[in-house]
């Protein structure tokens, strides 16, 4: 089946830096990749998602880029701010198209 | 955005008995839901794909008869943890697609003493 491999696992950036995480997929099939903001104790928020027919997408601060010959995607946020510290999951749809697979999580902190 | 409603939010109950999990979708049908668990620090895991109308579909590793799963409706699906262990304390999320885009539950934190 799927499987989604995501770094760094912890990430720590001063305010104002990019930060940049990284997901590789397994399956050449899968063609839906979100990226979800988790606080916690709460549900995943999303922030944005990349079908693979598109290479880039931006939205603000926040980009996502797709290598699907590579088959990685990576998330990159701009000018960072405290809010910005949660656990981000990158995730890519399974086999049957339906469900999701997460990657492992990456754990921002942003020190002002 | 479309929104899943999951209930209970927390709850805390004691070894052996069974705790049943409510997850809905208010604004759309769902055909397909989906539940996670997510242990501590950990990733959400895909437990299994519930489909309305017929069997769940469980995720390798996952006990079917443990963890019931049913969606008869077009916008409820419940999971029922049975006979529970202080193992199976976790955070349970379901989730829903409106389209392509998958919306989540609130979450449930089982706790088993």
């Amino acid at each position: 089946g799927e499987n989604v491999e995501q770094h760094p696992s912890t990430l720590s950036v001063q305010e104002g830096d990019s930060a940049v995480i990284k997901c590789t997929y397994s399956d050449s099939a899968s063609n839906y990749f979100p990226w979800y903001k988790q606080e916690l104790g709460k549900r995943p928020q999303l922030i944005i998602d990349i079908r693979s027919n598109v290479g880039e997408k931006k939205d603000q601060r926040i980009a996502v880029t797709l290598n699907k010959t590579a088959k990685h995607f990576s998330l990159h946020i701009t000018e960072t701010q405290p809010e910005d510290s949660a656990v981000y999951f990158c995730a890519a749809n399974n086999q049957a198209g339906t469900a999701l697979i997460f990657g492992k999580g990456t754990t921002l902190s942003v020190s002002s | 955005g479309a929104v899943v409603s999951q209930h209970p939010s927390r709850v805390i109950c004691k070894s052996g008995t069974s705790v049943k999990i409510e997850c809905r979708s208010l604004d759309f049908q769902a055909t397909t839901m989906f539940w996670y668990r997510q242990f501590p620090k950990q990733s959400l895991m895909l437990m299994a794909t519930s489909n309305e109308g017929s069997k769940a579909t469980y995720e390798q590793g996952v006990e079917k008869d443990k963890f019931l799963i049913n969606h008869a409706s077009l916008t409820l699906s419940t999971l029922t943890v049975t006979s529970a262990h202080p193992e199976d304390s976790s955070f349970y999320i379901c989730s829903a697609r409106d389209g392509q885009q998958a919306f989540f539950g609130q979450g449930t934190r089982l706790t088993v003493v």
